[in-house]
């Protein structure tokens, strides 16, 4: 069975300092992986995903996410936090032969000036 | 940029009411979620359709649910006995193809349903 575990469910930042939210996998087989930002009354919206082309991904407003099969990792990170990503994040596992979403927990960040 | 769209944004209903919720998925899309989330609790998935059919469902899932596609632009969730339980947000989603598991849905806003 497939699930994912969001390891923080609230992670505050300065404005301007580097974000990580994390998130590990369980997978039998080789999982697609993604992780989706849901701002205040808005729908879930895609940052990126893994297609196992690369490990390293980069997705929208400059977030990147790295997939480490040795640690079951897909941490979410950005260099620089900015007001307007404060908002929801869920990292997301499909794969294995069905396309349901698996989702975790989320993680609130919220970033402070 | 298209979207997924969903109405009402928040519906509140009594016990054992009848409950309709829609979805208007992105036009060329060809594959349609439903998800829900219970406050505090994770997104969890509750059915996938294809074809006019459930190609996928979860345990969640029971008689008191079904989908429809009543015409072409709209995909729909009832809840014929609504119970207090099944107060949570309703989400939607739609994807293009099935080529890969890496395909992209793309989710609406949400419906917030509370049954009183």
């Amino acid at each position: 069975a497939q699930s994912v575990t969001q390891l923080d469910s609230h992670v505050s930042v300065s404005e301007g300092t580097p974000v990580l939210l994390r998130c590990n996998y369980s997978s039998s087989y080789s999982p697609s992986l993604f992780w989706y930002v849901q701002h205040p009354n808005k729908g879930l919206q895609l940052l990126l995903k893994y297609t196992s082309a690369a490990t390293l991904v980069k997705g929208i407003n400059g977030f990147e996410a790295e997939f480490k099969k040795s640690e079951t990792s897909f941490h979410l990170t950005k260099p620089s936090a900015h007001m307007s990503d404060a908002a929801e994040y869920f990292c997301v596992v499909s794969g294995s032969g069905t396309y349901k979403y698996i989702f975790g927990t989320g993680t609130r960040l919220k970033v402070l000036a | 940029e298209p979207e997924v769209t969903q109405t009402p944004s928040h519906q509140v209903t009594q016990m054992g009411q009848e409950v309709i919720l829609r979805c208007v998925p992105i036009s060329n899309h060809l594959y349609f979620y439903w998800y829900r989330q219970i406050l505090g609790q994770k997104v969890e998935f509750l059915v996938s359709f294809y074809n006019n059919e459930i190609s996928e469902k979860s345990e969640i899932f029971d008689d008191q649910f079904s989908v429809e596609r009543p015409d072409g632009s709209n995909f729909t969730l009832k809840i014929r006995s609504t119970k207090l339980e099944d107060s949570a947000m309703y989400f939607c989603a739609s994807s293009e193809d099935r080529i890969s598991s890496t395909d992209t849905q793309y989710f609406g806003p949400g419906t917030r349903l509370t049954v009183l």
